[in-house]
């Protein structure tokens, strides 16, 4: 079985400044696809950014960047140039790739609460 | 193009009575997921459906839950004679029937609170 890690809890950071968040997992698998998304007070659950296992070029999405270590199963979001607006709950999520039994199923870890203060 | 639907936003339910979850997928998506999120927790898989089929349910409480995705109409999540501890949020996500459909969209998801 998959887990997926977040080892802070809470994390704080001034606008404007640069966060990173820290995710590890545990798999067997080769193939399999990784994501961050984000949660605000609504509660909605938002998809900041994707990672295709197979791919070693790290994904970006404008301030949203990841440093994925395969080896090392770790999957660390940044955050750059923080907005008052990217205070959340951030979950990094796992998912195996198609033919798997279990394909389909995103494993969540256990999130991080991130405040940007003014 | 209207995002997932999830209703009601907010169910309270007495100890004992019926709640039933509804779920829109996107327009074009074929693929339902349903999570619940317990208080200060992630959120854990419960089952995923395709149109009139049940594909992983390993996640469903083996007892008074259960889940549907009728050929016409919304996805239904159904928990019978409901306790306090089924008080949660419960998302509902879909994805596209593409080859590619690794992405989920996520509901604004269903309060249930049990009193």
């Amino acid at each position: 079985a998959q887990t997926v890690t977040q080892s802070q809890p809470e994390m704080s950071v001034q606008e404007a400044e640069t966060v990173t968040l820290s995710c590890t997992y545990d798999t067997s698998e080769n193939n399999y696809y990784l994501f961050w998304y984000k949660q605000p007070p609504s509660r909605q659950m938002i998809l900041v950014i994707r990672q295709e296992a197979y791919k070693q070029q790290n994904a970006t999405e404008n301030r949203f960047s990841v440093n994925f270590q395969k080896a090392a199963k770790s999957f660390s979001l940044k955050i750059s140039d923080s907005q008052l607006g990217d205070t959340a709950m951030y979950f990094c999520a796992f998912m195996r790739a198609a033919g798997g039994t279990s394909y389909g199923k995103l494993t969540f870890g256990q999130g991080t609460i991130l405040t940007v203060h003014p | 193009n209207a995002g997932v639907m999830q209703n009601p936003r907010h169910l309270v339910r007495r100890r004992g009575q019926e709640a039933r979850l509804r779920c829109s997928p996107m327009k074009g998506h074929s693929h339902v997921y349903w999570y619940r999120q317990l208080p200060e927790e992630g959120l854990k898989f419960m089952v995923y459906l395709q149109k009139e089929n049940i594909i992983d349910e390993s996640g469903m409480p083996k007892e008074r839950f259960s889940a549907e995705f009728p050929k016409e109409g919304p996805s239904i999540l159904r928990i019978q004679q409901v306790v306090r501890g089924d008080s949660a949020a419960y998302f509902c996500a879909s994805s596209p029937p593409s080859a590619i459909r690794e992405t989920q969209y996520f509901g604004p998801g269903t309060r249930l609170l049990v009193l």
